[in-house]
C-alpha cells in the first residue's frame, strides 16, 4: 500500500517525561496528519503538514509540537506527557493534490499510556 | 465551520439484513468531500468511500452505498445483506479546510451470526 509505518507501536512513560512518536512514509506523499483517538471523541485532529517544515495546529494541538524536516518523516512530540495523553495516535497521508480531497491512508497506530 | 455528527452509537442487526449509518455533515462550503470508514476490531483504518459535490447520483459498490441528501446535510451509508465480518467501527469524515478533514465519533456496528 502506500508504505506508512508509525513507530513505535506501543508505549508506557511517566508523567513529565517528552515522548516522541514517528511516522514513516515511502511515497513521498506531501500531506501528513497526527490524529488522537478517544473513546467517545473519534478522531481529532493534532497537527498537520502540507509540505517539509510547514506545518499547522489542529483542534487539539495543545501540548503537542511537530517537525517535518524531509518528506517522508512525520514527528509528533509530547513536550511533558500528562495522564491525558493517554491515547493511540495514527498518523495518516493523503495522496491527493489537495489534501481534504482524497482519502487518508492511515498507519496502524501508537497506543500511548501515561502513567 | 464545518460539523460532523454520528448520532447512532451502536448499533445491532441479524446476520442478512441491511443495515445504514446515519451521518450528518454541515457545512457553509459550495463544495464538499465526504468520507467512511471503518475500523475493525483489528484496530487499523480503512477508506472505504468518498463522495464529493460534483457526484450526482447514488453510489453503489458492491454490498456498499451512499448518498448525499444537501437540503438535509445527511450522508448515509448502507451496507446489505450485512455480514459478520461487517462488524466495525464506522467514520464519517468532512472535509475541514483546505488540507484536512474533520471526523464524526463514530458508530459501533454489531453483526450477529
Amino acid at each position: 500500500d502506500a508504505g506508512i509505518t508509525q513507530s513505535p507501536r506501543h508505549k508506557v512513560t511517566e508523567t513529565g517525561t517528552p515522548v516522541t512518536l514517528r511516522c514513516h512514509q515511502t511515497e513521498n506523499h506531501r500531506y501528513m496528519y497526527w490524529y488522537r483517538q478517544d473513546p467517545g471523541h473519534g478522531l481529532r485532529l493534532i497537527h498537520y503538514s502540507y509540505g517539509v517544515k510547514d506545518t499547522d495546529k489542529g483542534e487539539v494541538s495543545d501540548g503537542y509540537s511537530v517537525s517535518r524536516s524531509k518528506t517522508e518523516d512525520f514527528l509528533l512530540t509530547l513536550e511533558s506527557a500528562t495522564s491525558s495523553q493517554t491515547s493511540v495516535y495514527f498518523c495518516a497521508i493523503s495522496k491527493g493534490g489537495q489534501g481534504a480531497n482524497y482519502g487518508y491512508t492511515f498507519g496502524s497506530g501508537t497506543r500511548l499510556t501515561v502513567v | 465551520a464545518q460539523k460532523v455528527t454520528q448520532a447512532q452509537t451502536e448499533i445491532s442487526v441479524v446476520e442478512k439484513e441491511d443495515v445504514t449509518l446515519d451521518c450528518v455533515y454541515e457545512t457553509r462550503d459550495t463544495t464538499y468531500y465526504l468520507f467512511w470508514y471503518k475500523q475493525p476490531p483489528s484496530g487499523e483504518l480503512v477508506f472505504l468511500i468518498r463522495r464529493n459535490s460534483f457526484d450526482e447520483q447514488n453510489e453503489i459498490s458492491g454490498r456498499y452505498s451512499w448518498n448525499f441528501q444537501k437540503s438535509t446535510s445527511s450522508f448515509n451509508f448502507t451496507i446489505t445483506a450485512s455480514q459478520v465480518v461487517d462488524s466495525a467501527v464506522y467514520f464519517c469524515a468532512g472535509r475541514g479546510g483546505t488540507y484536512k478533514y474533520i471526523f464524526g465519533t463514530g458508530t459501533r456496528l454489531k453483526v450477529l451470526a
